[in-house]
């Protein structure tokens, strides 16, 4: 069984362009997470999608981070200026819901702002 | 508010040491842990967990007890091989306030040499 994709694995851009991060979680998983893991840091969640629905963004930077998952299946974060402070690893994981089953985690896009 | 509290790193051991790293956690109520094992390039993979105090996770020879009297979920494993480098993350998640938030420690690096 394929595991949680991420794309692309590494980028480079220059601050104040945009950027987006596409995941495709694993298959009949209906919850959907995205994480940022500072260097050095464990990740910290940034949004939570039960279905199409965001349910849990109270830690996404709404001023220049937007996140959708379009019928319910995979996802895109986009951030649109990207700042210095943004480079990180983002993480992607699913879960079969959010009763506490184990989240799975794809190999993350690590980010870095010129 | 949550949070998750790993011993400082990196730790660097012989083949066939023992090993320890030591988390600490402070949130209220009765939060499920859990350890998380991070090897290069790859994902975060579930290593254990424990959902209730007194309770001990176990797997690959790893184990940690969940103790509520000391708010500690402490790694050990007897005997390390060099295939067990990698980052070592203890998280815990805490399902009537926060949904299945995780909210991870630090991260602890582990370096094995043969």
């Amino acid at each position: 069984e394929a595991g949680v994709v991420q794309s692309p694995r590494y980028k480079i851009i220059e601050k104040k362009q945009p950027v987006a991060f596409w995941c495709n979680p694993i298959s009949g998983h209906n919850t959907l997470y995205w994480y940022r893991q500072n260097l050095g840091q464990g990740p910290e969640l940034l949004i939570r999608y039960e279905n199409e629905e965001a349910v849990d963004d109270s830690q996404l930077p709404k001023d220049r981070f937007s996140a959708e998952r379009l019928k319910g299946v995979d996802s895109t974060l986009k951030i649109q200026p990207a700042e210095l402070g943004d480079s990180a690893v983002y993480l992607c994981a699913s879960s079969l819901d959010s009763g506490g089953n184990e989240q799975f985690f794809g190999p993350g896009t690590r980010l870095t702002v010129l | 508010g949550d949070s998750v509290t790993q011993m400082e790193g990196p730790v660097t051991l012989s083949e066939e040491a023992f090993l320890t790293i030591n988390c600490t956690y402070t949130a209220t109520g009765y939060p499920s842990l859990f350890w998380y094992v991070q090897y290069p390039g790859e994902g975060l993979q579930l290593l254990l967990k424990a959902t209730k105090a007194d309770d001990k996770g176990s797997n690959k020879g790893f184990e940690a007890t969940y103790r509520k009297e000391t708010t500690s979920f402490h790694l050990e494993k007897g005997s390390v091989q060099v295939s067990d480098s990698a980052v070592y993350f203890c998280a815990l998640q805490r399902e009537e306030t926060s949904g299945s938030r995780l909210t991870f420690g630090e991260g602890t690096q582990l370096t094995v040499n043969p």
